[in-house]
């Protein structure tokens, strides 16, 4: 099976800009969990997504937004870039809602903000 | 409110000699808890978890972890580390209904030849 694939791998971007990052699940998982990287905060829970609709969110400005489609594969947005921005974003997917599912991670987008 | 603390953001060790990397969990019910391990460039891997039942919990590459309850922790080993064990390892908490993961910051794993 393949696993969650990330696009892009890598992303440079401008202060002010947005940007859309994407992430297709394991064939079959219907939740998907984005996550923020960074060396000071660590991994930081942004949003979850089951069954197209979002199940929960972390406590991050509304700049960050995502969603999820019927095929269960996730974009998420982040509109008005800053440079405290500049993270991994990791999108986990698994078979189910919450945590007593084990949650797959994908390599993760690289976003830098200039 | 769920919390991790891990302790030591940096662990050396030599090669073949044990591996202790310790986590404290804070939750009000009973506790998920996870190590994953991410080497460079990659995501994360899930090494073992913990939901109930026996509380010593076996892993993947040699490591096991065990579920302390009056001790609230959840300390990762591994009896001989190997070179291939130079990572970055996150203990992770959860539980049940709609609350997610919350990570620790991490413990870097250096191995010295």
């Amino acid at each position: 099976k393949a696993g969650v694939t990330q696009t892009p791998r890598y992303l440079i971007k401008t202060r002010g800009q947005q940007v859309t990052l994407s992430c297709s699940p394991i064939s079959g998982h219907r939740s998907v969990s984005w996550y923020q990287q960074t060396p000071g905060q660590g991994l930081q829970f942004l949003f979850e997504y089951f069954s197209e609709t979002q199940r929960n969110k972390g406590n991050f400005p509304g700049r960050f937004s995502g969603r999820q489609f019927s095929n269960s594969r996730s974009e998420m947005n982040v509109s008005t870039l800053e440079l405290g921005d500049s993270a991994l974003y990791l999108c986990a997917s698994s078979l189910g809602q919450g945590t007593s599912y084990e949650q797959y991670f994908g390599p993760g987008t690289r976003l830098t903000v200039t | 409110a769920q919390s991790v603390t891990q302790l030591g953001s940096h662990v050396s060790v030599s090669e073949g000699a044990l591996v202790l990397l310790r986590c404290n969990y804070s939750s009000s019910v009973p506790p998920y808890l996870f190590w994953y391990v991410q080497y460079p460039n990659q995501g994360l891997q899930l090494l073992l978890k913990y939901t109930t039942g026996a509380t010593l919990v076996k892993g993947i590459n040699g490591f096991e972890a065990e579920f302390k309850k009056s001790e609230t922790s959840f300390h990762l080993t591994k009896p001989s580390a190997h070179m291939s064990d130079a990572a970055e390892y996150f203990c992770a908490v959860g539980r049940s209904g709609n609350t997610p993961l919350v990570f620790g910051k991490g413990t870097r794993l250096s191995v010295i030849a």
